[in-house]
């Protein structure tokens, strides 16, 4: 069974840097075709893809927010981890990583999301 | 970037009642078009993916159709627990970009 949880702070200030977590069980990003997303969204609104990494260490951004996004892995701990430097109100969302496969490319399983407020 | 617009915004329904939703595309996406159901304080869930196959575990009422610009997602009788909103996301080009949402609400 494939699952999918974010962690990381709930607040956040702007101009602060945000690190988020999304810990995973039930595939491995040393799997060949494995990939994992992080996907946002602001309160009422639309879904937002932001950066995804695969498990040859290929990364790809959203190329509007590239300057502050950095996408990494723990393969051994299988972790990705979203770091978005600057943060300001409008960064105000739901933060969620989810899995695709290569052969499938879409977003097949999902974490629960985290909400991150950034406010003074 | 290839902008995906949803319509209509709301969609007001009986259950038991057919839904038409339409997602179309300012650019052709070919095939690469899925479609995701999201309910109040959860994650979107998969139901259609390459525009016309439905993903393990869907029921067969949920059907995709279409290709190039225009998309349809149609939910033969509605299930009281299909009333949700539904994203179409296109993977043809980067960056990956996702529709403004069908809400199916209950008449």
């Amino acid at each position: 069974q494939v699952t999918l949880k974010e962690s990381g702070p709930a607040l956040v200030r702007p101009t602060q840097t945000l690190t988020l977590t999304c810990s995973f069980s039930g595939f491995s990003l040393a799997t060949n075709g494995m990939r994992v997303s992080w996907i946002r969204q602001p309160p009422g609104k639309a879904l937002e893809w932001l950066a995804r990494i695969d498990y040859d260490d290929d990364k790809f951004y959203r190329a509007s927010l590239r300057p502050r996004l950095t996408i990494s892995k723990d393969t051994s701990k299988n972790q990705v981890v979203l770091t978005m430097t600057k943060m300001d109100p409008e960064d105000t969302a739901t933060y969620f990583c989810a899995r695709s496969v290569r052969a499938l490319s879409y977003f097949d399983s999902w974490g629960q999301g985290t909400l991150v407020t950034v406010s003074s | 970037e290839i902008v995906l617009t949803q319509s209509p915004a709301t969609l007001s329904l009986s259950p038991g009642e057919r839904a038409t939703l339409s997602c179309g595309a300012s650019h052709s996406v070919g095939s690469c078009l899925a479609w995701y159901q999201q309910k109040p304080g959860q994650a979107p869930r998969l139901l259609i993916y390459d525009a016309s196959n439905r993903a393990t575990g869907i029921p067969a009422r949920f059907s995709g159709s279409g290709s190039g610009t225009d998309f349809t997602l149609t939910i033969s009788g509605l299930d009281s627990e299909d009333f949700a909103v539904y994203y179409c996301q296109q993977r043809r080009s980067w960056p990956l970009t996702f529709g403004g949402g069908t809400k199916v609400v209950m008449k």
